[in-house]
């Protein structure tokens, strides 16, 4: 198994661009996350989704949207990128019941906004 | 607000020594405490969770501590080595918002 994959590793943006982080787990969770991590912070999350089809904004959802079409997958996209945005972009996926406590985690996209 | 939040950026300790790194939380909504270690370059790894309603959990050379008068929360590691060096993040899970809240993280640092 592969766990969680994170597409790109590092992207560098012009302020303005676009673009869209792809999250993928072979582990059938049905839990996928979306946090940011900035220097010297823990980290904060974007944009949840609890199955395939649904999405829930987290802490710091303002300028991005996820879409959970496949329960493997789940995008994250900025539609015009800001340099308060750059930070390292990590995807999470759990488990429904039990503790489901214990996400693991992709390793991570780094991404630099200009 | 609420927030999770740790006592120590910067823990240092001698290879062998025991290490305990500590945090404090606010809400006594939580239903879970879980501590996750970061290496440098990857993502967050699950170490140790510990329910709201017990005061102790072990696992292999790590132990978690939840003391919910005061609202604090610890991670002891025993026996520390040096591959046990990353970043300590606390995080708290509440099932009614389904998210977990992140502290800000301790760094340790084990030397020979």
């Amino acid at each position: 198994n592969a766990g969680v994959t994170q597409t790109p590793k590092f992207r560098v943006l012009k302020t303005g661009q676009s673009m869209t982080l792809l999250c993928a787990q072979d582990m059938n969770h049905e839990y996928m996350y979306w946090y940011r991590q900035d220097p010297g912070m823990g980290l904060r999350l974007i944009h949840y989704s609890v199955g395939e089809g649904t999405t829930a904004k987290g802490e710091v959802p303002d300028g991005y949207n996820v879409s959970r079409l496949k329960k493997q997958n789940f995008l994250l996209g900025l539609e015009s990128a800001a340099p308060s945005q750059t930070s390292v972009y990590f995807c999470a996926s759990s488990t429904r019941g039990g503790s489901g406590n214990e996400q693991f985690f992709g390793p991570g996209t780094r991404l630099t906004v200009l | 607000g609420e927030s999770v939040g740790l006592h120590l950026p910067t823990l240092s300790v001698q290879e062998g020594d025991n290490s305990i790194i500590n945090c404090a939380y606010s809400n006594s909504a939580s239903d879970y405490f879980i501590w996750y270690k970061q290496e440098s370059g990857k993502g967050p790894q699950f170490i140790i969770d510990i329910r709201s309603n017990m005061d102790k959990r072990q696992g292999q050379r790590v132990t978690v501590l939840l003391n919910k008068t005061v609202k604090h929360l610890s991670l002891q590691i025993a026996a520390t080595q040096p591959g046990d060096s990353a970043v300590y993040f606390c995080a708290e899970l509440i099932f009614l918002y389904n998210k977990l809240i992140f502290g800000a993280g301790t760094r340790l640092a084990v030397h020979p």
